[in-house]
């Protein structure tokens, strides 16, 4: 089945630090959302694009539409300790429509921050 | 005041039996959907429901039969249960075309033995 590519896999950094971390796909999407899993919980949504060149932000969050509609971005300023868990970026592809719309996502982004 | 309430949390059982995963969400949205986490932390969807009607239904084996008795509730059922079933499966809601985001229930983790 179609799968996002997202990148990087995993990320150590120091509490403080800036974070990025990107998605592409080989097919053209009309929405682009941003999500974040806590162990033993579900993905919880931060941001949603929906329309190329976007920028979106949420307290330190910050999510970018790529212009091509082929790829998203998420930057996370001044990390802190409870940013830690696992970051999925998700899709609605061009060529769904109506009720059969489904979310595509990414392989997700494991961040962990070293107080 | 769950929004999106799945059961049971956590599921171990032997090879070959039944179980069946509920879910049920007070969001008054009209999609629903079963994923499936894998150890590698992918996410695959296997059904959605909208409004009742069957509308996703990926590549599952045929062991696995979704059901929809209204639009707040979406259960899984699985027949004899294999090794490679273990995983943890999430169920969702959104309204439909889902591109405001959907809302994730806590997950359930099924371990088969």
């Amino acid at each position: 089945g179609q799968q996002l590519n997202q990148s990087p896999q995993s990320m150590f950094i120091q509490e403080g630090e800036d974070v990025s971390m990107n998605c592409t796909s080989s097919s053209i999407f009309n929405t682009w959302l941003w999500y974040k899993q806590d162990p033993g919980e579900g993905p919880v949504l931060l941001i949603a694009l929906y329309k190329a060149g976007e920028l979106t932000s949420n307290g330190r969050l910050t999510a970018q539409f790529g212009i091509t509609r082929k790829d998203s971005f998420l930057n996370i300023s001044a990390s802190i300790p409870s940013d830690v868990g696992i970051y999925f970026c998700a899709g609605r592809p061009l060529n769904y429509g109506g009720a059969t719309n489904k979310l595509i996502f990414g392989t997700g982004t494991l961040l962990a921050v070293q107080p | 005041d769950t929004a999106v309430s799945q059961t049971p949390k956590y599921l171990v059982t032997q090879m070959g039996n039944d179980k069946s995963i509920k879910c049920e969400q007070n969001l008054g949205h009209d999609t629903m959907y079963w994923y499936k986490q894998d150890s590698k932390k992918f996410l695959k969807i296997m059904f959605s429901y909208n409004n009742k009607e069957l509308i996703i239904n990926e590549t599952v084996p045929n062991r696995f039969s979704p059901k929809s008795p209204d639009k707040a509730h979406l259960n899984l059922h699985i027949n004899s249960l294999e090794l490679g079933d273990s995983a943890v499966y999430f169920c969702a809601s959104s309204l439909t075309g889902g591109g405001y985001g959907y809302t994730f229930g806590s997950g359930t983790r099924l371990t088969v033995v």
